[in-house]
Order: C-alpha cells, then sequence, then structure tokens
C-alpha cells in the first residue's frame, strides 16, 4: 500500500522566507511525528500528533517552527523567517496507535541560502 | 523524558565477522525497542524490533537482546556483507506505543570487504 508521503522532496529558499512543509502519513495510522536530521547527525524530535489529542511540542526548537495536523489525516510544519540553521532533512513519520514501528517518509531537504 | 544513548557512534568489521550496536535508556517504563537501517541517502527503515516481554529476537543475521534489569539493549549482525553499511539508529517508547519515540545518536557501521 501506499507509504508517507511527504512534499516537496527538496526545497530552496531565502533566509526569512517562511516554508510549508506538508506530510500525508499511512492511512489509519493515527500518530504522526516530525524528525529533523541534519547532514551526518541523528534523528531530532520535533513534534508528535496522536489522535485528537493536544500536540507534544517539546521539541520544536524556537517559536518560529509550527506544525498543525488537520482532520487527524495530513500535517503541515511552518518554519517561518527561515535561517540557514534550519537547513536539513525534515522526516515524517506515521505509525498505529498500539506498539508499533515507525513509517518515515523520504523527508523534504530544505535548503536556507 | 526518555534519554537513549548508543555506542559506538563508529564501527569497522571485516566482512563476514559480526558487529555488536549498544543502547541503554532511562525511562523504566519504555516497552518497545526498534532499530532502524539508514542507507545513505535514504530514509530510516526498520530491520527488527523487541518488546519488553521478550528477552531476544532474531531474524537471519540480525538479532537484538533486551536487559530490562539493566535497560540497555544491543543489535547484533553475523556473517556482515558489504550491504549491511549503513547507520543503525536504536529507540525506546513507552508502553502504550503512543509516546513519543526516542532515538540514539546513531552508529556509522563499514564492512571492509
Amino acid at each position: 500500500g501506499a507509504g508517507v508521503s511527504q512534499s516537496p522532496s527538496n526545497k530552496v529558499t531565502e533566509k526569512g522566507k517562511d516554508v510549508e512543509l506538508r506530510c500525508d502519513p499511512i492511512s489509519g495510522h493515527t500518530a504522526l511525528y516530525w524528525y529533523r536530521q541534519s547532514l551526518g547527525q541523528g534523528l531530532e524530535f520535533l513534534i508528535y500528533f496522536q489522535g485528537n489529542s493536544a500536540p507534544d511540542k517539546s521539541g520544536l526548537p524556537s517559536d518560529r517552527f509550527s506544525a498543525e495536523r488537520t482532520g487527524g489525516s495530513v500535517s503541515t510544519l511552518t518554519i517561518q523567517r527561515t535561517q540557514q540553521e534550519d537547513s536539513a532533512v525534515y522526516l515524517c513519520a506515521s505509525r498505529e496507535p498500539v506498539n508499533s514501528p515507525l513509517h518515515f517518509g523520504n523527508g523534504t531537504r530544505l535548503t536556507v541560502t | 523524558g526518555e534519554n537513549v544513548e548508543q555506542h559506538p557512534s563508529t564501527l569497522s568489521v571485516q566482512e563476514g565477522d559480526s558487529a555488536v550496536i549498544k543502547c541503554t535508556y532511562s525511562d523504566s517504563a519504555s516497552n518497545y525497542f526498534p532499530w532502524y537501517k539508514q542507507e545513505l541517502g535514504k530514509r530510516p527503515q526498520l530491520i527488527i524490533d523487541i518488546r519488553s516481554n521478550v528477552g531476544e529476537k532474531k531474524d537471519q543475521r540480525i538479532a537484538v537482546t533486551l536487559n530490562k534489569t539493566a535497560k540497555h539493549f544491543s543489535l547484533h549482525i553475523t556473517e556482515t556483507q558489504p550491504e549491511d553499511s549503513a547507520v543503525y539508529f536504536c529507540a525506546a517508547s513507552g508502553f502504550l506505543g503512543n509516546e513519543k519515540l526516542t532515538f540514539g545518536t546513531g552508529t556509522r557501521l563499514t564492512i571492509i570487504p
């Protein structure tokens, strides 16, 4: 079946501009996660949505970052006033509501110039 | 919150030899421990996982062991092959499986032909 879909796959933006990254999880997966991976680095947790519960935003690095999940499905990660240090691959993942593995999308590679 | 430490950060082994990667976690409530493999430029993909009700799980050349008392778990790859070269991440999450999945910092495994 269809996996986690992310768009765009690549995004180049100028410093100071806002960007929106989209994630379409696997149908039926109630849990959705955003991670950030800088070049050669590990997976940095950003935010986590579970059903209708309030999201866990504890990983968002600053108030320039926000995310929403509409209708319990598609999620959008927004970065305002982008900085060069925001350059990274942003990975979205979803999972079923019980102990189960995360399924990752292919990520969005963001480059801030 | 959960903290996962992973060692070593890099590992080189001769083809055919075994590789072992170790992780420790801090939250005694964690009950689900997956391992992900990330090849260069690709998304992380699950290779094996273990739940707290078992101490060991094996899948062909890959095995994972879990010691809940000591709060550590390990990945064992036997008869290593060049295609095993990748970055490996361990992770831990809470009992209900609805919790944030916390990743280790990754191990870059290189198989020397």
